[in-house]
């Protein structure tokens, strides 16, 4: 129980072109996601919290217009890194928590999507 | 924010060695999480400990949180024990976490 999913693992594009990153709850329903950031050597950073069927809360320094989240269901949210630069390259990580029946706001994570702008 | 600090940063063990990892927080917590970030990205989820003790398997883990600090035991540590451990952690009543700084370990033969 609790798995995580995403889409696509790895992804390569040209600076300037939109990546859309696909985060699923495959066997629990998750009102809540989140999407972190991760360079490499170092730890995660929350970037934003994917609420279902409201606005997403940003943290302090991303930009919202560059980072845009949907949070369409109960299973899936959607990371789109628009007009994305080189310095976008990184390691995008998505969770949901608190499925039925398990502790309350324990988290569970995707894959992650490495993404490469050149 | 709350600082979440872990030590050591770097560990080199011996196969079949034990091993203690820290993680310290500055502030009170309403959950605190340890995962075993594996060489291809994925977090593992290790233990969901805001309080008390837990064990599974050669793994335990011990969170003492009036003393704001937790402690995850790895014995008769194996290769694949190899990795970055984190631990996490939620304040308030928020359900939002803050990263640890990782402990890089490698298992050598």
């Amino acid at each position: 129980g609790a798995v995580v999913s995403q889409h696509p693992s790895r992804v390569i594009c040209k600076s300037g072109t939109s990546v859309k990153i696909e985060c699923r709850s495959l066997d629990f329903q998750a009102t809540t996601m989140f999407w972190y950031r991760q360079f490499p050597k170092q730890s995660l950073m929350l970037m934003a919290t994917s609420n279902e069927g409201s606005k997403a809360t940003y943290e302090q320094g991303v930009e919202k217009d560059k980072f845009l989240i949907n949070h369409a269901s109960l299973t899936l949210s959607t990371l789109t890194v628009t007009s994305a630069h080189p310095e976008d390259s990184s390691f995008y990580i998505c969770s949901a928590g608190n499925p039925r029946g398990g502790n309350y706001n324990e988290q569970f994570f995707g894959p992650g999507t490495r993404l490469t702008v050149l | 924010g709350i600082q979440v600090e872990q030590s050591p940063p770097d560990l080199i063990l011996q196969e079949g060695a034990n091993s203690t990892l820290r993680c310290n927080f500055s502030d009170s917590v309403n959950n605190l999480q340890w995962f075993h970030q594996n060489p291809w990205g994925q977090l593992i989820n290790l233990f969901y400990i805001p309080s008390g003790t837990k064990q599974n398997g050669r793994l335990s883990a011990t969170t003492v949180a009036t003393e704001r600090y937790s402690l995850l035991y790895i014995s008769s540590s194996q290769t694949t024990d190899s990795g970055v451990y984190f631990c996490a952690v939620c304040t308030g009543g928020g359900n939002k976490l803050t990263f640890g700084t990782g402990t890089q370990l490698k298992v050598e033969l």
